[in-house]
């Protein structure tokens, strides 16, 4: 069956960096482009990366753009978000979710993985 | 980047009533791509509907959405005690964008 399955999470401090994964089961994964999405405590979602199916093109929202990079290992179906420069803002649960094309709706997520930026 | 407004932000219902979830977009939202998606504390969201009216895979057909250009609507026409949970509207046709959601919760 389909699986999306993040890892990576954990306590930081401010400034620090983390990667988190996505590693992908059940599916055709260099067929879909993956997104991730994040959840601060007691928030709604946010957007917050695209990678396209073959890695060749990325989008991120413009409150993480410079910050996190987004790539992908289709030899491995795994994606990573490499975060730099942490904030206390990027608190929160990240999901990985895949999508048919680059703008089509998020048909299978994960479970999550919580990033906790505190000193 | 395309705003979606949801209302209203909790709903008060009691299991067998209908449903009915607004999703307002600060503009037209191209070629109906919009969706929605159950969330519930501890598990990972869930497709109910795309392209504003066709249900996902294994989504009952209590669940419907319609709408179109800046107006959108989820309508649970019963409710299960399984459907008392926060949905979230998207638009996907530009740089993804969610509403704030609303919490339908238990009367």
């Amino acid at each position: 069956q389909v699986q999306l399955v993040e890892s990576g999470g954990g306590v930081v401090q401010p400034g620090r960096s983390l990667r988190l994964s996505c590693a992908a089961s059940g599916f055709i994964f260099n067929t879909y482009a993956i997104h991730w999405v994040r959840q601060a405590p007691g928030k709604g979602l946010e957007w917050v990366a695209l990678i396209s199916y073959d890695g060749s093109n990325k989008y991120y929202a413009d409150s993480v753009k410079g910050r996190f990079t987004f790539s992908r290992d289709n030899s491995k179906n795994t994606v990573y978000l490499q975060m730099n420069g942490l904030r206390a803002e990027d608190t929160a649960v990240y999901y990985c979710a895949r999508s048919r094309g680059y703008l089509g709706p998020f048909d299978f997520w994960g479970q999550g993985t919580l990033v906790t930026v505190s000193s | 980047e395309i705003v979606l407004t949801q209302s209203p932000g909790t709903l008060s219902l009691s299991p067998g009533e209908r449903a009915t979830l607004s999703c307002r977009a600060s503009q037209s939202v191209s070629s109906g791509n919009l969706a929605w998606y159950q969330s519930k504390p501890g598990q990972a969201p869930r497709l109910i509907i795309y392209g504003a009216s066709s249900r996902a895979t294994g989504i009952p057909d209590r669940f419907s959405g319609s709408g179109s250009g800046t107006d959108f609507t989820l309508t649970i026409s019963r409710l299960e005690p399984e459907d008392f949970a926060v949905y979230y509207c998207q638009q996907y046709g530009s740089s993804p964008t969610f509403g704030g959601g609303t919490k339908v919760e238990i009367k």
